[in-house]
């Protein structure tokens, strides 16, 4: 079947520790994204990219790095300089030039220790 | 900065009544619409996309669009419990754009 997956469900994070969200997806497409969803809020983009080895900054990048190494994974770390990591991760996929319609991995629930 | 506004709710209807949720935008470039349903502490589903003015349906789901209005909304008839989620207006602009969503409406359908 193809789909996002996105690992672990949940992750807890210590005081001053990186983290890393895991997103792998294997519709081909070439477009990826990461979402925060805060509890009663939209989403806010934090970064994208649309082709491999390129990425781009979205409205909430501070703190947060990604690589874009394999078309079919885009990776999140959630920096120790992210003082208020606590959300819902979203990633999501899909075919750059078309009509933007995006499809969502299954979210990772970070939380602080 | 690209805003997409949505009543938070909760919207409230009894089963098998139609419930109509609203959706405005601030860029006029806005070329595609959607709507995404979440139930919670679950990722989106799209249930309607729309990229020309008028209505656009597909089941029991109408999509509405007015872009001199900057207005888009989804109506859902029959609505059942089943129904009971979030829902997310996301736009986009012109060209290759991200989406910008709205935080959503609530909408509860009562049995």
């Amino acid at each position: 079947d193809g789909g996002i997956t996105q690992s672990p469900k949940y992750l807890f994070r210590k005081e001053g520790q990186n983290v890393t969200l895991s997103c792998e997806q294997n519709l081909n497409h070439d477009a990826m994204y990461w979402y925060r969803q805060d509890p009663g809020q939209g989403l806010r983009l934090i970064y994208y990219s649309q082709i491999v080895n390129d990425f781009q900054k979205g409205d909430i990048a501070e703190g947060y790095s990604v690589s874009r190494e394999k078309k079919e994974s885009f990776p999140l770390t959630v920096t120790s300089a992210q003082k208020n990591p606590t959300a819902f991760y979203l990633c999501a996929s899909n075919d750059r030039g078309k009509n933007e319609k995006l499809f969502f991995g299954s979210g990772t629930q970070l939380s602080v220790l | 900065q690209k805003e997409v506004e949505q009543n938070s709710g909760p919207l409230s209807v009894p089963e098998g009544a139609i419930a109509s949720l609203n959706c405005t935008y601030s860029d006029r470039g806005s070329q595609s619409f959607f709507w995404y349903r979440q139930y919670s502490g679950k990722s989106p589903e799209l249930i309607m996309f729309i990229y020309s003015n008028g209505d656009k349906e597909d089941g029991r789901f109408t999509a509405q669009l007015n872009k001199a209005s900057q207005y888009v909304s989804l109506l859902i008839r029959d609505s059942q419990p089943s129904d009971s989620a979030t829902y997310l207006c996301a736009v986009s602009g012109s060209g290759y754009s991200t989406l910008t969503f709205g935080k959503g409406t609530m909408l509860l359908v009562s049995p």
